[in-house]
């Protein structure tokens, strides 16, 4: 398996323009987490799904951000308009969990690094 | 609300020392616990976990050791190498699915 597959590995844009990341999860996972990662802030959960379905998107920052599963190999991320405090490392990551079963073991993509001039 | 706290890093170790990294969490219910590890440049990796008081996880010389009554779960190694250099990551998750981190801690290890 070649892991979870996260594009564009580095991006850098201006502020004002649309962002949008991309990640595949593993094969036969149902759930799947964007978290973003800085500095200042350290790693923070901005939205998982799982069957597809967003579960909690309560880590979102703001409406600017938007994400979508719109199938069970595929999700994005959306910045619309970015901002210089966008800038960060977003990581996806996914996992299979079964009903009930708190041991839920992430699969991490190496990341997305986004720098917002 | 449910939440992981690490000690504060970078922490510095010589090769062989003895590496501690503390964590402790507050969680409704019964979490199961976590670390990762992240070396420079990539995603975070499982390095071991326990999903009940008392179970001690462990992989590649560290371990660590669920603790209800301290609601803990410190990570620890005997004798550390320069390549353990990373950041290490405290986690808890829920039955809801949700995997909560703490802030992190970096391990410089110094030939």
């Amino acid at each position: 398996d070649a892991g979870v597959i996260q594009s564009p590995r580095h991006e850098v844009t201006e502020m004002g323009q649309e962002v949008t990341l991309r990640c595949k999860p593993i094969s036969g996972h149902n759930s799947l987490f964007w978290y973003r990662q800085t500095m200042m802030r350290g790693l923070e959960l901005l939205i998982y799904f799982n069957n597809n379905v967003p579960i909690d998107d309560s880590g979102m920052p703001e409406d600017r951000f938007s994400a979508k599963m719109p199938n069970a190999s595929f999700s994005t991320l959306k910045i619309q308009p970015s901002e210089p405090r966008d800038s960060a490392v977003y990581f996806c990551a996914s996992s299979f969990l079964a009903g009930g079963s708190g041991a839920n073991v992430l699969t991490f993509g190496a990341g997305s690094r986004l720098t917002v001039l | 609300g449910d939440s992981v706290t690490q000690m504060e890093g970078p922490v510095t170790l010589s090769e062989e020392a003895f590496l501690t990294i503390n964590c402790t969490y507050t969680a409704t219910g019964y979490p199961s616990l976590f670390w990762y590890v992240q070396y420079p440049g990539e995603g975070l990796q499982l390095l071991l976990k326990a999903t009940k008081a008392d179970d001690k996880g462990s992989n590649k010389g560290f371990e660590a050791t669920y603790r209800k009554e301290t609601t803990s779960f410190h990570l620890e190694k005997g004798s550390v190498q320069v390549s353990d250099s990373a950041v290490y990551f405290c986690a808890l998750s829920l039955n809801t699915g949700k995997l909560i981190f703490g802030q992190g801690t970096t391990l410089q290890v110094k030939p």
